[in-house]
């Protein structure tokens, strides 16, 4: 009855290198959300993904940032050419599929440190 | 355009005290308020959900009240312990949308 996994759970990558985060959403959830939570700061909602469909990216950044969630397999958070400003927790949430605004269950996060 | 704020950023109580942590958002179009804890390198655990059409909510020694018309809710944690340090976060759910607009969150140290 595993939670939601996120992994890894700390990434160092050097500016302008890529980071791929990735989260396995608790079994049985359809719906995934990641948020991103910088030094000192709450959290913010960055994307909501269902299998094969992006439902809400107004939260992502215009550049260098992508989110899927194939049929088969995790969700991926995907940031190119990082930069120092990437540095933060990364977190992901899942929820059921069956309507909107079932609670959401959350990871442990990323962190993610550039260099 | 929700906005959450979450007044203290910190607080520190000694052991017993009872904590009142503050959440206030902007608009009141809301689905339900949730309250979190974060412990430091750690994931968020819900705590208390309450649904828009409900007043408060009561967990053990935590009770988290809701006026949706004034833009506020309130968690309570009666006599506090160490083990309750943590940074505590509310967030909304929008009536729109599936995503939740979380506060800044408050720092809670409880000193034995």
């Amino acid at each position: 009855n595993a939670g939601v996994m996120q992994n890894p759970r700390h990434l160092v990558r050097r500016r302008g290198q890529e980071a791929r985060l990735r989260c396995s959403p608790m079994k049985g959830h359809s719906h995934v959300y990641w948020y991103r939570q910088l030094p000192e700061e709450g959290l913010k909602f960055m994307v909501y993904l269902q299998k094969e469909n992006i439902i809400d990216e107004s939260g992502m950044p215009k550049e260098r940032f992508s989110a899927e969630f194939p049929k088969e397999g995790p969700s991926i958070l995907r940031i190119q050419q990082v930069v120092r400003g990437d540095s933060a927790a990364y977190f992901c949430a899942s929820s059921h599929g069956q309507g909107e605004h079932q609670p959401q269950h959350f990871g442990d996060g990323t962190r993610l440190s550039i260099l | 355009k929700q906005e959450v704020t979450q007044i203290p950023a910190a607080l520190s109580v000694p052991e017993g005290e009872n904590l009142v942590l503050n959440c206030s958002f902007t608009d009141s179009a809301i689905y339900n308020l949730q309250w979190f804890r974060q412990d430091p390198g750690k994931g968020l655990t819900s705590l208390l959900l309450i649904q828009s059409s409900q007043r408060e909510q009561t967990s053990g020694r935590l009770n988290a009240s809701l006026d949706k018309s004034s833009g506020r809710s309130t968690l309570y944690i009666a006599a506090s312990q160490p083990g309750d340090s943590a940074t505590y976060l509310c967030a909304v759910d929008k009536a729109a949308g599936n995503k939740l607009t979380f506060g800044g969150g408050t720092r809670v140290l409880v000193k034995p």
